[in-house]
């Protein structure tokens, strides 16, 4: 087990770029979730995934905005023509999503993106 | 919509004392879940804690243990023997049982900052 994992850990990209992120859960949690946090705040929700179904997306992620989880295992989130505004912490979760204990959700490092 | 309150934005404790770090919540649910995540400088989040809502006795993990007041929606935790690794920042969330069928995405707070003095 080594953890959830993202990648890249840093982005700088100009506005208008499009930019892409990854992230491996933990083996074997069928759960997946995105969340970003800006600086003095805590983490938001954006989307979630069980298998490589999506089943929610909060009103945070505008069009700009997809998420994908083929085959039920890494995810990637990619946001089209970034704005300023998209210059934030995304910080991907999963978790085993069975039982009580089974729903604690365990956290990557999360991915820095600075939009200049 | 279920809201999720931490009013100290920045609390100070000195080596192996104890201190106690305030949250509230809001929800119209009965079965729900509770948390504590701490959040060191530039590393990830990590679970401290966490509590079920039917469960009517405080959680406790080592030196971590809760509050939870569930008439009043108040959930804190108290941390003894404060240790300099404790320094991070501390986020409380909140989230649906599993049996409302809802999503089960996480509700934090904003968060308090910890420092640990000598």
């Amino acid at each position: 087990d080594t953890g959830v994992s993202q990648d890249p850990r840093h982005k700088i990209t100009k506005r208008g770029q499009n930019v892409t992120f990854r992230c491996d859960p933990i083996s074997e949690h069928n759960r997946l979730y995105w969340y970003r946090q800006t600086l003095g705040q805590g983490p938001e929700f954006l989307t979630y995934f069980q298998n490589e179904a999506q089943l929610e997306k909060s009103r945070l992620l505008s069009d700009r905005f997809s998420a994908e989880r083929p085959k039920g295992s890494f995810s990637t989130l990619e946001i089209q023509r970034t704005e300023q505004g998209d210059s934030a912490m995304y910080l991907c979760a999963s978790s085993l999503g069975q039982g009580a204990l089974g729903e604690t959700q365990y956290f990557g490092p999360g991915t820095r993106l600075l939009v200049l | 919509a279920q809201t999720v309150t931490q009013s100290q934005p920045e609390m100070s404790v000195q080596e192996a004392e104890t201190v106690t770090l305030s949250c509230t919540y809001d929800t119209s649910e009965s079965d729900y879940y509770l948390f504590w995540y701490k959040q060191p400088p530039s590393r990830q989040m990590i679970l401290v804690i966490r509590q079920e809502a039917y469960k009517q006795q405080n959680a406790t993990e080592n030196r971590f243990s809760v509050n939870f007041q569930k008439a009043a929606k108040s959930f804190s935790l108290k941390i003894s023997d404060s240790q300099l690794g404790d320094a991070a920042m501390y986020f409380c969330a909140y989230r649906f049982s599993e049996n409302t069928g809802t999503a089960s995405k996480l509700t934090f707070g904003t968060g308090t900052r910890l420092q640990v003095t000598l």
